[in-house]
């Protein structure tokens, strides 16, 4: 079955130092990775996609995340946390079936950024 | 362009009551879809439409139906609300069906209490 995992719920970081938060996930086939944020009481907003190509993907807001396909990982990383980056971060994995697309979701993963 | 706009932002309903949950969007997707999100649960994705006039289920469809009633306009009925149906409701759009990878925009999302 597609998964995806993300270990920590939360993770407490100090402004200033970088961040990681992790992802790991389970597709048959190409993985197309997206990582996306949620701020309180709002939906959620992309962030980046790793569909092929280059392992490091750059996007929003000065985060990056390494594609690792022997780990089947794809952590995002930022390399100095502000608090205002504190949010939920889901990773997601897009899969295709029967020639639709599908997508499933990680439980998500609180970053608190502590002044 | 507003995105994706959804309707109403908050509900209470009693047991057996019925309602409907407005989705539209303006940015000419094909693909449109409901998620509910629970605490420690992640997005769970209830239905999704690839295209106008096709709905398919997602993990989590008991208790819902969808219309997709033009490009736009994406709505989930609830029949016969039940407590379990407590939740916060997300819709989104996306580019592309069959083998095309698009990111998802969301709604802000509708918080439905179910007494």
């Amino acid at each position: 079955a597609q998964s995806v995992a993300q270990p920590e719920d939360q993770v407490n970081v100090a402004e200033g130092n970088p961040l990681t938060v992790k992802c790991t996930y389970s597709v048959s086939g190409n993985p197309y990775l997206f990582w996306y944020v949620q701020y309180p009481n709002r939906g959620l907003q992309f962030l980046l996609k790793y569909i092929t190509g280059d392992n490091l993907v750059k996007g929003s807001y000065g985060f990056e995340a390494e594609f690792n396909k022997s780990q089947t990982s794809f952590h995002l990383k930022k390399p100095s946390a502000l608090v205002s980056d504190s949010a939920l971060y889901f990773c997601a994995v897009r899969w295709s079936s029967g020639g639709y697309q599908k997508v499933t979701f990680g439980i998500g993963t609180k970053l608190q950024v502590i002044p | 362009n507003a995105g994706v706009t959804q309707t109403p932002k908050f509900q209470v309903l009693k047991t057996g009551q019925s309602m409907t949950l407005q989705c539209a969007q303006d940015m000419n997707h094909n693909s449109m879809y409901w998620y509910r999100q629970d605490p420690g649960m992640g997005l769970r994705l209830i239905y999704y439409s690839a295209s106008e006039g096709t709905t398919d289920k997602g993990e989590v469809p008991n208790g819902y139906n969808v219309s997709r009633l033009n490009k736009r306009e994406f709505s989930l009925r609830l029949e016969s609300a039940a407590p379990s149906q407590t939740s916060v409701y997300f819709c989104a759009s996306s580019e592309g069906t069959g083998v095309r990878v698009g990111t998802q925009y969301f709604g802000p999302g509708t918080r439905l209490t179910v007494l």
